[in-house]
């Protein structure tokens, strides 16, 4: 089954405690890219890649690394993490299947910072 | 730069009535505008999305949009509304000048759209 993975899909932590939220994708998919969602604000991306070692920022990138070493795998980073941050956050892939451009977004994880 | 505005963060119609979620862009380079939906407690999916050709685009579950330029609008529309399309719904605007967009995605803040038994 197509799909995008997200882990943890919940997490408290504490100012300061660096942590990774994993995202995987197992179709392949050249494109990668994750968003946090804010009530009132929508999604606003923070990153993304358009292929293996190729990452960009998106509108919203203070405070957060990405790396892309391997196609199936783009976490997020925090490495300092800070009460702004507490977020929904979503990772989507995006690529060909059968000719057909498809998208995939993840389930989400609900982060908050204490 | 890019943006979107989606016009009424609710909105509630009945049920069999029509659904009109209305999203404006603003872009400096031609667009590729997309819709997207969110049910509860899951991620997004994508309903439709305009790139070239054709201004009227077809999406899944009924749902339809019109690019229309020279008012800077992708309004979504669908017929007959029904209880499955309670969710939210997000218009979204990349540049075009690089395939499916530079994946550089800005997205509405999001309408939500409540069904009326």
């Amino acid at each position: 089954e197509a799909q995008v993975t997200q882990n943890p899909r919940y997490l408290i932590t504490v100012t300061g405690k660096k942590l990774t939220v994993t995202c995987s994708q197992n179709m392949n998919h050249e494109y990668m890219s994750w968003y946090r969602q804010d009530p009132g604000l929508g999604l606003r991306q923070i990153y993304y890649s358009m292929n293996v070692e190729v990452t960009d920022k998106g509108d919203v990138p203070e405070g957060y690394k990405v790396s892309r070493k391997e196609k199936r795998n783009f976490p997020l980073i925090l490495e300092s993490p800070s009460p702004n941050q507490t977020s929904l956050y979503f990772c989507a892939s995006r690529g060909l299947a059968d000719l057909q451009e498809t998208q995939y977004f993840g389930p989400g994880t609900r982060l908050l910072v204490l | 730069a890019q943006s979107v505005t989606q016009l009424g963060s609710h909105v509630s119609v009945s049920e069999g009535a029509l659904v009109l979620l209305r999203c404006n862009y603003s872009s400096s380079v031609p667009p590729y505008l997309f819709w997207y939906v969110q049910y509860p407690n899951q991620g997004l999916q994508l309903l439709l999305k305009y790139t070239t050709g054709a201004t009227l685009v077809k999406g899944i579950n009924g749902f339809e949009a019109e690019f229309k330029k020279s008012e800077t609008s992708f309004h979504l529309t669908k017929p007959s509304a029904h209880m499955s399309d309670a969710a939210e719904y997000f218009c979204a605007v990349s540049d075009a000048r690089t395939n499916f967009g530079n994946e550089k995605l800005t997205f509405g803040t999001g309408t939500r759209l409540t069904i009326i038994p």
